[in-house]
C-alpha cells in the first residue's frame, strides 16, 4: 500500500525555534507538497517540489523554507517558529504533470508557543 | 487567481437522508475538479476526479457531478461511517506548472444513526 509517512504526529515548540518536519514517500513520486491547514482557511499551499533539489514556493511560503535531497524525502523548515504559525502541516506526494491523485500523509499538529 | 468556496460549512443528517454538497469555483481554464475526504486526524484521501462540464462519477454512495461553475457531492442513504469533512479542490490549465491545487475549506458532515 502506498504511503506518506510525516515523522511526528504532534509537536511542541517555543517562539524563534528553528523546527524541521520531515516527510518521506515509499512511491517514487516525482512531486512533492507540503500544505497548512486552519479552520475556515482550508489547504493552503506552502512549498513544492518536482524533483530532486528543485523547489518552488506556493501561496505562503514567507517563514519557510523547503530541503529535498533525495527524491523521497522532503522536509519543512520553520528557520524562527511564530505563534501564527501553529498549525495542522500536511505532506503529500504525486505523480506526474497533472497529478490526478493527492497522497497525503496524516498530518503534523503543530503549536508554538 | 483559482478560488473554490464550498457549502454548507458543516451539514448534520440523520441515517438514510439524502442530501448534497457544493463546491463553486472559479478558475482561468479547468484541467480537473477533485474531491477528497478527510477523517479527523488524518490526512485527505482521493474520491473523485472530475474533468468537463456533465461527467459524472459515483463511488458506493457518493456521486459526484460537475457543471461549468460548480461541482455537487451528492450522498444517498447515508451512514454513520459516510461522516467525515469533504473537501474540493481544482486545477487550472495556467496551474499546471505548478502541479498544485487549490482547496476549498470543506463541508464536515455528521452522518446520525
Amino acid at each position: 500500500d502506498v504511503k506518506v509517512t510525516q515523522s511526528s504526529r504532534y509537536l511542541v515548540k517555543r517562539t524563534g525555534e528553528k523546527v524541521f518536519l520531515e516527510c518521506v514517500q515509499d512511491m517514487d513520486h516525482e512531486n512533492m507538497f507540503w500544505y497548512r491547514q486552519d479552520p475556515g482557511l482550508g489547504l493552503r499551499l506552502i512549498y513544492f517540489s518536482y524533483d530532486v533539489k528543485m523547489k518552488e514556493k506556493g501561496d505562503i511560503p514567507e517563514g519557510y523554507s523547503v530541503s529535498r535531497e533525495k527524491k523521497e524525502r522532503f522536509s519543512l523548515i520553520l528557520e524562527s517558529a511564530s505563534t501564527n504559525q501553529t498549525s495542522m502541516y500536511l505532506c503529500a506526494s504525486s505523480l506526474g504533470l497533472f497529478n490526478e491523485k493527492l497522497f497525503f500523509g496524516s498530518g503534523t499538529q503543530l503549536s508554538v508557543l | 487567481e483559482d478560488q473554490v468556496t464550498q457549502s454548507p460549512e458543516a451539514l448534520r443528517l440523520q441515517e438514510g437522508e439524502s442530501s448534497s454538497l457544493n463546491c463553486s469555483y472559479t478558475v482561468s481554464g479547468l484541467r480537473g475538479l477533485f474531491w477528497y475526504r478527510q477523517d479527523p486526524g488524518k490526512g485527505p484521501e482521493f474520491l473523485f476526479t472530475l474533468y468537463s462540464a456533465g461527467e459524472e462519477k459515483e463511488k458506493e454512495r457518493l456521486k459526484a457531478t460537475l457543471t461549468k461553475k460548480e461541482s455537487f457531492l451528492h450522498i444517498t442513504a447515508p451512514k454513520p461511517e459516510d461522516s467525515a469533512t469533504y473537501l474540493c479542490a481544482v486545477q487550472g490549465i495556467m496551474d499546471t506548472g505548478r502541479r498544485a491545487l487549490t482547496f476549498g475549506s470543506g463541508t464536515r458532515l455528521q452522518v446520525q444513526p
